[in-house]
C-alpha cells in the first residue's frame, strides 16, 4: 500500500463548478501536509499548506482529518487556469516530502 | 540565483552509459532533495542532503545511483550503467532550512531518456 493515495482522475468539470479531491495517508505519525500543483511538463509548485483547523486561500479550501487520515482540497468557481495535476504531500518526522501520484483536473469552457 | 537550476534539461543516453545530472539550489538553501518522476506518477523521493551531509538515501533504487553535494551547494546525481527503466524526469528541490515544514522550490527537472 502506498503511503499517500489519491484518486488519479481525471476530473473533467465545466468552468464555475466546485470540485473536491481527497487524499489518504497511511502513517499516523505524519506531521505536515501540503497540496502542490503541477502543470504539464512543469515542476511542482506549492499551492497551500493544510492545517488541522482547515484553511482557505481565495477559491481554495484545504482540510485535514487526522482521525481518518485524509486530506481534502476544495476548489470553488473553477477557472480554465485551474487545469493541472494536484499532488497531495505528507511529511513524517525526519523524512523528506512524500508525494501522492496526483489528481488531474481539466476545466472546460 | 533566482531559482533552482538543473542541467541538462534533456539527456538521451544509450543503455549502459553513465550520466551525471546537476542541480544548483537557491543560494543559501540548506536542504536539497532529489526526486524521480515517471510519466503519470508523482515524484518519488531519492535522496536528501542537509548542507554537504547526505542524511537519507533510502529512495535510491539501486547502487547504480549515487548523489553528492561536496561543498553544500551544487549537487550531482550520477547514474551508472543506465537502464531503460531509469527513463524519467529527475527533479531537484531545495528549501531554506529543511525542517520538514516549509516550502520546497523545485527546478525544472532533467528529462532522461535511455534508449
Amino acid at each position: 500500500r502506498k503511503e499517500v493515495e489519491q484518486d488519479p482522475g481525471p476530473f473533467n468539470v465545466p468552468e464555475g463548478a466546485t470540485v473536491a479531491f481527497n487524499c489518504t495517508y497511511s502513517n499516523s505519525a505524519s506531521q505536515s501536509f501540503f497540496w502542490y500543483r503541477q502543470d504539464c511538463r512543469k515542476e511542482p509548485k506549492l499551492l497551500m499548506s493544510v492545517y488541522s483547523s482547515g484553511n482557505e486561500d481565495g477559491r481554495f479550501t484545504a482540510q485535514l482529518n487526522r482521525a481518518s487520515q485524509y486530506i481534502s482540497l476544495l476548489i470553488r468557481d473553477s477557472k480554465l487556469s485551474d487545469s493541472a495535476t494536484y499532488l497531495c504531500v505528507v511529511i513524517q518526522a525526519g523524512t523528506a516530502l512524500i508525494f501522492g501520484k496526483g489528481t488531474t483536473l481539466s476545466v472546460s469552457s | 540565483g533566482a531559482g533552482v537550476s538543473q542541467s541538462p534539461r534533456y539527456k538521451v543516453a544509450k543503455r549502459g552509459q553513465d550520466v551525471a545530472l546537476r542541480c544548483d539550489p537557491i543560494s543559501g538553501h540548506v536542504s536539497l532533495f532529489w526526486y524521480q518522476q515517471a510519466l503519470g506518477q508523482g515524484p518519488e523521493f531519492l535522496t536528501y542532503f542537509q548542507n554537504e551531509a547526505q542524511l537519507d538515501k533510502s529512495g535510491l533504487p539501486s547502487d547504480r545511483f549515487f548523489a553528492e553535494r561536496p561543498e553544500g551547494s551544487v549537487s550531482t546525481l550520477k547514474i551508472q550503467r543506465t537502464q531503460q527503466e531509469d527513463s524519467a524526469v529527475y527533479l531537484c528541490a531545495s528549501s531554506l532550512e529543511g525542517t520538514g515544514d516549509e516550502k520546497l522550490f523545485f527546478g525544472s527537472g532533467t528529462q532522461l531518456s535511455v534508449l
